[in-house]
Parts: structure tokens; C-alpha cells; sequence
């Protein structure tokens, strides 16, 4: 049973456009939401948070909207750069819990 | 910062021998670091929970045996794969939770390849 879906296993953006990456959870107890950025053969980058007393998180060019009510988070990325071509997770966790629950990843391309 | 080290970043071993992974937390103590294993294409699946001065708590369906996580100070865990096999060839990756936060920073991985 997958608590946190990442629907979209691919995503392809002309530079300077916006990326806006899809994540989707079915665990309502849930009330701290992550991205992560990775690249091959890397570890993830931790990119923006969110937790759920909030709407909205902005740092730079990531904003995260949670919409709590629809079990959907999105991560915006405006403008793109390729630079911003990785995998993108999205991650949820449990208040009180440890432990980090992951989606199956994104891969985003931002083409030149 | 919160820099999380993992060593080595690849090996190659014959199977049947064990081998073992570090993970250390360079710039702050982590009491709690996580083991991940990551298949292609694939999600990470946490394999366990390792807490410094108590044994680690694993997963469902993974063999606590088979690999042994020690966490023996606040800036090192290790996890050693034992009787390695060609099925436990994968990306291994650590983290460290930092302080009270759910957020954790993660070590650049292992490429384990198992001959």
C-alpha cells in the first residue's frame, strides 16, 4: 500500500518555465511534508518543507502548496533552470514518528 | 550545515563475504540515523531506524541478520551486509535526523555490486 504517490514518473520543461510536481498521500495523520532533490547516484538533497497548519511554503524559486483537504502537495519551481533536471521526491511524516515516507520520484527535465 | 558522509561510495565483492558501511554525521550528533535501500527506478525503502546505544529497529521483511547496524557513537552508524548475495546488489543510503526535526540529511550513497 503506497501512503505517497508520485504519479508522474517523468516531467519535461523548457527552461525558464514553471515545473509543478505532483504528490498525492492517502495517510491523513500525516502532518510534515518534504522534497528532496537527487541526482543519479547521489544522496537527496533536502529542498522545502511544509507542515500542516500551513498552505503554502516559499524559498527562492521553490514554493510548496499543501492542500490538505485533497491529500495533494505540489512543488512549483519558477524559472526553471537545468540545473533543476534531478529526480524530485516527495516525502511525508507522521507526527511523532521518525520515520520518512517516500514517493516513488519524479524525474524532471528542464531543457535548454 | 548538517553534512552526512557515507563510506565507501562503491564496492564490488565476491559473494558470500560481508561487507560493511559507514555513515557518519560530520558537523552535528545525530542520535537517530535511517538506512535506505534504493532499487532502479525505485522509491527509497527504509531498511531501518538505528539509534545510538540500543539496537536498531527494522523494517518488515527485512532481515535483521543479515544486515547488522551498530550505532555505536553519535556521529557513526554502520551497517554490514553479511553472506552478500547478487539479489543484495543496490544503492544503500544513509541519514541522520538533526536535533527534533523530522527533516533528514542524507549521505551521497553506496553502489553495492555483489559478483
Amino acid at each position: 500500500d503506497q501512503q505517497v504517490k508520485q504519479n508522474s514518473p517523468s516531467l519535461s520543461v523548457q527552461e525558464g518555465r514553471i515545473s509543478i510536481l505532483n504528490c498525492d498521500y492517502t495517510n491523513s495523520m500525516f502532518d510534515y511534508f518534504l522534497w528532496y532533490k537527487k541526482y543519479p547516484a547521489e544522496g537527496p538533497t533536502f529542498l522545502i518543507s511544509i507542515s500542516s497548519i500551513k498552505d503554502k511554503n516559499e524559498d527562492g524559486r521553490f514554493t510548496v502548496f499543501l492542500n490538505k483537504s485533497a491529500k495533494h502537495l505540489s512543488l512549483h519551481i519558477v524559472p526553471s533552470q537545468p540545473g533543476d533536471s534531478a529526480v524530485y521526491f516527495c516525502a511525508a511524516a507522521q507526527g511523532g514518528s521518525e520515520k520518512l515516507v517516500f514517493g516513488k520520484g519524479t524525474k524532471l527535465t528542464v531543457n535548454p | 550545515g548538517a553534512v552526512v558522509s557515507q563510506h565507501p561510495s562503491w564496492v564490488i565483492c565476491k559473494s558470500g563475504t560481508s561487507v560493511k558501511i559507514e555513515c557518519r554525521s560530520l558537523d552535528f550528533q545525530a542520535t537517530t540515523m535511517f538506512w535506505y535501500r534504493q532499487f532502479p527506478k525505485q522509491s527509497l525503502m527504509l531498511m531501518a531506524t538505528s539509534n545510538e546505544g540500543s539496537k536498531a529497529t527494522y523494517e518488515q521483511g527485512v532481515e535483521k541478520d543479515k544486515f547488522l547496524i551498530n550505532h555505536a557513537s553519535l556521529t557513526l552508524s554502520t551497517l554490514t551486509v553479511t553472506s552478500a548475495h547478487p539479489e543484495d546488489s543496490s544503492f544503500y543510503i544513509c541519514s541522520a535526523r538533526k536535533g527534533g526535526l523530522a527533516k533528514q540529511f542524507f549521505g551521497p550513497g553506496t553502489r553495492l555490486t555483489v559478483l
